[in-house]
């Protein structure tokens, strides 16, 4: 499968834990973005990266939301201190550049218990 | 502020039947747009885009029209089959040169077997 993979595809956690999710995008593609989706509604983008650079992190939802790709390939989320507000499905999309389609993996559902 | 919204929000079609679900997108200036398809627990799968110096085009069993005096975008499914049910999310990028897709709310549709 070439396609945007993501891990876990599920997690549960207690208040007050730190969660890390990991995005392999598609080999050449260049772009990668994260999106946050909450039930019944779409995705809501939370930032992206050019290569290894991280262009857009004013979305991201607190402080507590940090993302990097550290080598310009595979990109990590994090979010400390989660709270039950921050359950939703964690969605990674990568595209070859800016203004090409977006591909989606799988997503990570998060549960915050 | 920019924003992408649909008509409907749920959508039964007979089984054979074509399926028409609209979309309205508030940003004149949007040049790309995007229709993803999203069965229950996965990401959004790509469909068929249109670039806004186009009107209509069709991909295999779907269409799509954009017509930019009304703002409006429209996705065409022919011949609708059980699979095909799912929501469906249209997508704008603001031409900030800068690509975070804005997202719709969706549209849930379901064939009637």
């Amino acid at each position: 499968d070439t396609g945007v993979s993501q891990d876990p595809r599920h997690k549960i956690t207690k208040r007050g834990q730190n969660v890390t999710f990991r995005c392999d995008p598609i080999s050449e593609h260049n772009r990668l973005y994260w999106y946050r989706q909450t039930l019944g509604q779409g995705p809501e983008f939370l930032t992206y990266f050019q290569n290894e650079a991280q262009l857009e992190k004013s979305r991201l939802l607190s402080d507590r939301f940090s993302a990097e790709r550290p080598k310009g390939s595979f990109s990590t989320l994090e979010i400390q201190r989660t709270e039950q507000g921050d359950s939703a499905m964690y969605l990674c999309a990568s595209s070859l550049s800016g203004g090409d389609t977006q591909y989606f993996g799988p997503g990570t559902r998060l549960t915050v218990l | 502020g920019e924003s992408v919204g649909l008509h409907l929000p749920t959508l039964s079609v007979q089984e054979g039947d074509n399926s028409i679900i609209n979309c309205a997108y508030s940003n004149s200036a949007s040049d790309y747009f995007i229709w993803y398809k999203q069965e229950s627990g996965k990401g959004p799968q790509f469909i068929i885009d249109i670039r806004s110096n186009m009107d209509k085009r069709q991909g295999q069993r779907v269409t799509v029209l954009l017509n930019k005096t009304v703002k409006h975008l429209s996705l065409q499914i022919a011949a609708t089959q059980p699979g095909d049910s799912a929501v469906y999310f249209c997508a704008e990028t603001p031409p900030s040169g800068n690509t975070p897709l804005v997202f719709g709310k969706g549209t849930r549709l379901s064939v009637i077997a």
